[in-house]
């Protein structure tokens, strides 16, 4: 069974810091995306991640994937009340998708 | 941008009821997906569809769920005797092609009395 565990499960913070959320698992993936969803919202799409040792950047956001592509990283930079949210990685297993089990963050003001 | 859209936004039916959940993709996707997220919990794999028919589902859909594309745009999700666990955020989610990302709706929020 291919799972992807995240770390922290909560994390609740205050403005301006920065923090890291991990996705890990025993199993390689061709691919990685990172979601994020708000209360009441599908999850958004952030970014894939493809090649292994890969670091993509959006705004804020830093991005890896493992060199061996079983484990990821999200990295934010002086976090935001508007970053607030649950992170959710996912990768293709056989015909379905794969979701991590999530870090719900909180950036307090 | 094209979106997943998901209707209704909110169902209330009583236990035993049938629902119907309906979905209509991003039109140029062949890859379709139900998942549900219970309050506050992870996101959970429910079946993906593919060429009109299930490629896999997962332990929860069992036969009182049911999915099918009955006029080749919309893809609906049938629970034929609703259950108090059934109780969750449903999510309808679609892809242009294997591997590539999900694209997902807003969700339609079943609550079972």
């Amino acid at each position: 069974t291919q799972l992807l565990e995240q770390s922290p499960q909560f994390l609740s913070i205050q403005e301006g810091e920065n923090l890291t959320v991990y996705c890990n698992s025993s199993s390689v993936f061709s691919s990685l995306q990172w979601y994020r969803q708000e209360p009441g919202e599908g999850p958004v799409l952030l970014v894939t991640v493809v090649t292994g040792g890969e670091v993509k950047k959006l705004k804020r956001l830093t991005f890896q994937f493992g060199d061996a592509r079983k484990d990821s990283s999200l990295h934010i930079t002086a976090a935001q009340p508007g970053d607030t949210g649950l992170y959710l990685c996912a990768a293709q297993g056989t015909y379905k998708y794969i979701f991590g089990t999530g870090t719900r963050l909180k950036v307090l003001a | 941008e094209p979106e997943v859209t998901q209707t209704p936004s909110h169902q209330v039916t009583q236990m035993g009821q049938e629902v119907i959940l309906r979905c209509v993709p991003i039109s140029n996707h062949l890859y379709f997906y139900w998942y549900r997220q219970i309050l506050g919990q992870k996101v959970e794999f429910l079946v993906s569809f593919y060429n009109n028919e299930i490629s896999e589902k997962s332990e929860i859909f069992d036969d009182q769920f049911s999915v099918e594309r009955p006029d080749g745009s919309n893809f609906t999700l049938k629970i034929r005797s609703t259950k108090l666990e059934d109780s969750a955020m449903y999510f309808c989610a679609t892809q242009g092609s294997y591997n590539s990302p999900l694209h997902f709706g807003n969700g339609t929020r079943l609550t079972v009395t």
